[in-house]
């Protein structure tokens, strides 16, 4: 299995409260992904990285921001959270897009309360 | 219209039965498919790639039609193991990847 962690696997939190959700690679892979699933939505973007310090927005960013300023790590954190960002978060990591192999975190479970 | 859509399921066959997941894609610049399989509570996972020939992988075989933006994957003879939910993936530009919703498919003994 790929090497990569996601760190808290769960957190119970308050609106208002920032959140931040670690992801860390040991593959040195040069994508990194923060997707949401929701249930009937599937698994959204939220945000990835192309390199260090490149990032760039998907679908549903907005309360959202990243940060990479390691490989290894990519930051997720929701400035003030919200019921509607409680969710699964997954990180997932990818070599070379063309391939289609992302490889995902355990995931993060997070409530918002 | 979402850019990915999938059959909705659930799918409950008996063990043996074949069975066919279909999807459809809206952004015909898209370039590369596959398929996931994500496990009750668990992360996804890459099953196969789609090509445009068709390919196969064992029991799973996958197919692409360009011109309808259509993918689907059949199973046959399929086992218990084979309980999950199939998630259909297209990449367009390169970087991003989009999923569908997913179908889930029971096996029943």
């Amino acid at each position: 299995d790929a090497g990569i962690t996601q760190s808290p696997r769960h957190k119970v939190t308050e609106t208002g409260t920032p959140v931040t959700l670690r992801c860390h690679q040991t593959e040195n892979h040069r994508y990194m992904y923060w997707y949401r699933q929701d249930p009937g939505h599937g698994l959204r973007l939220i945000h990835y990285s192309y390199g260090v310090k490149d990032t760039d927005k998907g679908e549903v960013s907005d309360g959202y921001s990243v940060s990479r300023s390691k490989t290894e790590d990519f930051l997720l954190t929701l400035e003030s959270a919200t019921s509607s960002q409680t969710s699964v978060y997954f990180c997932a990591i990818s070599e070379q897009t063309n391939t289609g192999e992302l490889f995902f975190g355990e995931g993060s479970r997070l409530t918002v309360l | 219209r979402k850019e990915v859509e999938q059959d909705p399921g659930p799918f409950n066959v008996p063990e043996g039965a074949t069975v066919a997941f279909n999807c459809t894609y809206s952004n015909s610049a898209s370039q590369s498919f596959f398929w996931y399989r994500q496990d009750c509570r668990k992360e996804p996972k890459l099953l196969m790639s789609v090509y445009s020939s068709g390919n196969e992988d064992g029991r799973f075989t996958a197919q692409l039609n360009r011109a309808s933006q259509y993918i689907s994957l059949l199973i046959r003879d399929s086992k218990l193991s084979d309980s999950a939910t199939y998630l259909c993936v297209v990449n367009t530009n390169g970087q991003n990847f989009v999923f569908g919703p997913g179908t889930r498919l029971s096996v029943l003994p």
